[in-house]
């Protein structure tokens, strides 16, 4: 079975300063990763995404993410924070293969940025 | 134009009712998803649906019923609800089985008294 943990569930950082959210996963087979943003009174979005090639990935609104196997790592930067980045982010693996596209989800870290 | 829409946004009733979440999407997209979000904030997929077939039914009880009129709705209809069902429920799109749900709905919040 796979699953995911993201590490805090509440992140503060400030304006212009770097942002950093925590995802580690398992899977017993080489997986897919994601990275969801939520934001207030909205359904999630898609931010950005891992499927093969590149370890470094990037998304939308300046984010990346980079796959580390070694580390079962998944986490999401971006290098200065804006206060529209105020929203809970969710991290996902899913199965490669599975019909259907099953994504197992992690609980959600809700970032705050102070001016 | 929201991609993924859900109502009612908030429900809450008494248990034993019957109730009905329904979700529409305009983007085209072949295969929806009905996920449950619950209190510590993990999302976990229910159903999926290709062109209106079934394809994932995650052990799910008997008295949750997807339906699928056309690929554009996908509708949650709940029998007999019990306190354990009170929850955040998503709906989500992906254009084929194969590829991501790129928007989820925003969201219908069942409180079940």
């Amino acid at each position: 079975a796979q699953s995911v943990t993201q590490l805090g569930s509440h992140v503060s950082v400030s304006e212009g300063a770097l942002v950093l959210l925590r995802c580690n996963y398992s899977s017993s087979v080489p997986p897919y990763l994601f990275w969801y943003v939520q934001y207030p009174n909205q359904g999630l979005q898609l931010l950005l995404k891992y499927t093969t090639g590149a370890t470094l990935v990037k998304g939308i609104n300046g984010f990346e993410a980079e796959f580390k196997k070694s580390e079962t790592s998944f986490h999401l930067t971006k290098p200065s924070a804006h206060m529209s980045d105020a929203a809970e982010y969710f991290c996902a693996v899913s199965d490669r293969g599975a019909a259907g596209n099953k994504l197992t989800f992690g609980g959600g870290t809700r970032v705050l940025v102070k001016p | 134009d929201t991609a993924v829409s859900q109502t009612p946004k908030y429900l809450v009733t008494q248990m034993g009712n019957d109730k009905s979440i329904k979700c529409e999407q305009n983007l085209g997209h072949d295969t929806m998803y009905w996920y449950k979000q619950d209190s510590k904030k993990f999302l976990k997929i229910m159903f999926s649906y290709n062109n209106k077939e079934l394809i994932i039914n995650e052990t799910v009880p008997n008295r949750f019923s997807p339906k699928s009129p056309d690929k554009a709705h996908l509708n949650l209809h709940i029998n007999s609800l019990e306190l354990g069902d009170s929850a955040v429920y998503f709906c989500a799109s992906s254009q084929t089985l194969d590829s991501t749900p790129q928007y989820f709905g925003p969201g219908t919040r069942l409180t079940v008294l």
